[in-house]
């Protein structure tokens, strides 16, 4: 298995464009999580889907974030518009009984 | 809500030394997790924890917990260069809660 896959690894946008991150989840695994890290506030845990429904989504930072999950192997992360203070390295992570994946991540950087 | 403490946040180490990152959490969790992340890299995960006086092993790297105390530890043994990463403690089912991070150096 080639594990949890990300795209891009990375981004460079300017301020107030769109910015779709995509994660292609581990064949089987049923709980699907968007973490953000940062130098400043670590790792935070966005949105977390079971079975593609979204479950708990009070980690989403404000409205100008959005997640989906169509079906079990894919997902997108959408920030619309982008801030510069939306910089960070955005993971991905698949969960199958009690061992999680974490994806290589996508390193975002918001001009 | 949850809250994960680790300490300390720095550590520098020489090698064949012995020492120990502490995890506190706040709330009862049925699961504890250890990774370690090298710089620019993801996230592997080390151990996980299930119950109450669960201890793993793997090579220079123990973990234990202790849910009645809501303390997590891991141990290092013997530290070596290869070790020196960035080590993550995290708690939660599936919300899970991370802690700040250890930035272990260990030193010839």
């Amino acid at each position: 298995d080639a594990g949890v896959i990300q795209s891009p690894r990375h981004e460079v946008t300017e301020m107030g464009q769109e910015v779709t991150l995509r994660c292609k989840p581990i064949s089987g695994h049923d709980y699907l999580f968007w973490y953000r890290q940062t130098m400043m506030r670590g790792l935070e845990l966005l949105i977390y889907f079971n079975n593609n429904v979204p479950i708990d989504d009070s980690g989403m930072p404000e409205d100008r974030f959005s997640a989906k999950m169509p079906n079990a192997s894919f997902s997108t992360l959408k920030i619309q518009p982008s801030e510069p203070r939306d910089s960070a390295v955005y993971f991905c992570a698949t969960l199958l009984g009690a061992e999680q994946y974490f994806g290589p991540g996508t390193r975002l950087t918001v001009t | 809500e949850l809250k994960v403490e680790q300490n300390p946040l720095f550590l520098s180490m020489q090698e064949g030394k012995n020492y120990t990152i502490y995890c506190n959490y706040s709330t009862t969790s049925d699961r504890l997790y250890w990774y370690r992340q090298d710089p620019g890299k993801s996230l592997e995960s080390l151990f996980v924890l299930l119950s109450n006086g669960a201890v793993k092993q793997e090579g220079r790297l123990m973990a234990s917990l202790d849910t009645k105390a809501r303390l997590s530890t891991l141990h290092i043994t013997a530290a070596v260069h290869d070790l020196s990463a960035t080590y993550f403690c995290a708690v939660g089912n599936n919300d899970m809660r991370f802690g700040a991070g250890t930035r272990l150096t260990v030193k010839p």
